[in-house]
């Protein structure tokens, strides 16, 4: 099983601040990244979608991804109490003539006001 | 609404009896997912499909058995309970490729006692 980690948290960001994410693969074929967000009892809703080495922007969030170092991180700017939810890293893994998600463990964010 | 529908949204369970918990895409999506989601495991494949009439098995598949007679419909059942199932288990859907992220359902919140 290849492996995907995260910090487990909680990462704790006064409200306005930069909140940032961290997350490393093991799988250095892996092509296709993926941020969700899940609040407390619900289930896990897609944030951002990265594919390309770089910086990919919209709103607030930010998601890096370093190839090479194998490596990709997601940034939230002007974090909200709102923003205060698991953070789960997920990459594309083959399998069979198809893919899955493979996801970490998540990062557990609370913003303070 | 367009989205995915698990039942039921809550389950308490006898240890030996059997159980399908059912999922209902109607985005016509190709690929069908069943994760569960512990505390300090993160979210972990059991099994999927790739499109309609296909399976695999993911990370955690014993115990466990699926089938995808047609596109729209993925059951997860559990043909005799033990107390380790106990946890809550979402199943998602993906258009398939490379670069698609996954969608999900609301969740099944099982405990076998």
């Amino acid at each position: 099983q290849k492996e995907v980690e995260q910090n487990s948290g909680p990462l704790s960001v006064p409200e306005g601040a930069i909140a940032s994410l961290n997350c490393t693969y093991s799988d250095r074929g892996s092509q296709s990244f993926f941020w969700y967000r899940q609040y407390s009892g619900k289930s896990p809703e897609l944030i951002m979608s990265i594919y390309s080495n770089g910086d990919k922007e919209d709103g607030r969030f930010t998601a890096q991804l370093n190839k090479a170092s194998q490596y990709v991180s997601l940034l939230i700017r002007d974090s909200q109490p709102s923003d205060s939810a698991t953070y789960l890293c997920a990459v594309l893994e083959p399998k069979n003539s198809g893919y899955a998600l493979n996801f970490g463990k998540g990062t557990s964010l609370l913003v303070t006001p | 609404i367009a989205g995915i529908t698990q039942a039921p949204t809550s389950q308490i369970l006898a240890a030996g009896r059997r159980m399908t918990l059912r999922c209902t895409q109607d985005m016509r999506h190709n690929a069908m997912y069943w994760y569960r989601q512990d505390l300090g495991l993160g979210l972990r494949l059991i099994h999927y499909s790739n499109t309609a009439g296909t399976t695999g098995k993911g990370e955690v598949p014993d115990g466990y058995s699926v089938s995808r007679a047609n596109t729209d419909d993925f059951p997860l059942t559990l043909a005799s309970a033990v107390p380790s199932q106990t946890s809550v288990y979402f199943c998602a859907s993906s258009p398939g490729g490379a670069n698609t992220e996954a969608f999900f359902g609301q969740g099944t919140r099982l405990t076998v006692v």
